[in-house]
């Protein structure tokens, strides 16, 4: 069953302006780790934002922020004020528990393309 | 600081060939992951190592992969009589075992199987 569900494959959004990345998970478990990840086309995975299942405020990392609803499992990134540099691969990302320790698993991915 | 390096970056290799890669991670980090990540696609978690004790391996790992990290610091990866669908980026990363654990990502090891 996938755990980490991202709908949309891609998206443009114009330079300066503000854009959702959505995303879905599933787990059982009450303690889970949610994560976004930005790969540009250099390959390198960069770690962006962090929410905790039992952090009562969203997630803030300068332009970046995780809506984060836990009744419905869904934990939105939200880019503010778009730039050039922001068009890359973005993925979600959560970290469970299973015996022996935390494992993290990745959705498909939203590929962002920022216009000019 | 260093971060996360892994060798080579590119591997060319025959069908049928046996494939090693080397990652080292951060070097107070004693969580090392590795990945496999195709076009378009999100990586694949493959095994997770704890310092040196491998805790978790995919089951959809083939038998053809094992990896190894002696003395809990590098870690190999090997893939033996390699096929075309093992063409793919092999990404490493590693964490400290505390507080979000979040990654930090090797640039990877691009194969291609011929």
């Amino acid at each position: 069953a996938q755990k980490i569900t991202q709908t949309q494959p891609g998206m443009f959004v114009q330079e300066k302006e503000a854009v959702t990345l959505d995303c879905t998970y599933d787990t059982s478990d009450p303690s889970y780790g949610l994560f976004w990840y930005k790969q540009p086309s250099s390959g390198e995975m960069i770690f962006l934002i962090y929410q905790g299942s039992y952090d009562q405020q969203n997630a803030t990392e300068g332009r970046y922020s995780l809506n984060f609803q836990k009744a419905r499992k869904s934990a939105n990134l939200v880019i503010s004020a778009s730039q050039l540099g922001d068009s890359a691969m973005y993925f979600c990302a959560m970290r469970e528990p299973y015996t022996g320790g935390f494992k993290t698993i990745f959705g498909a991915g939203t590929r962002l393309f920022v216009k000019a | 600081d260093t971060g996360v390096s892994q060798d080579p970056r590119h591997k060319i290799t025959k069908r049928g060939q046996n494939v090693t890669f080397r990652c080292d991670p951060i070097s107070e980090h004693n969580r090392l992951y590795w990945y496999r990540q195709t076009l378009g696609q999100g990586p694949e978690f493959l095994t997770y190592f704890q310092n040196e004790a491998q805790l978790e391996k995919s089951r959809l790992l083939s038998d053809r992969f094992s990896a190894e990290r002696p003395k809990g610091s590098f870690s190999t990866l090997e893939i033996q009589r390699t096929e075309q669908g093992d063409s793919a980026m092999y990404l490493c990363a590693s964490s400290s075992g505390q507080g979000d654990e979040k990654l930090f990502f090797g640039s990877g090891t691009q194969l291609s199987v011929l």
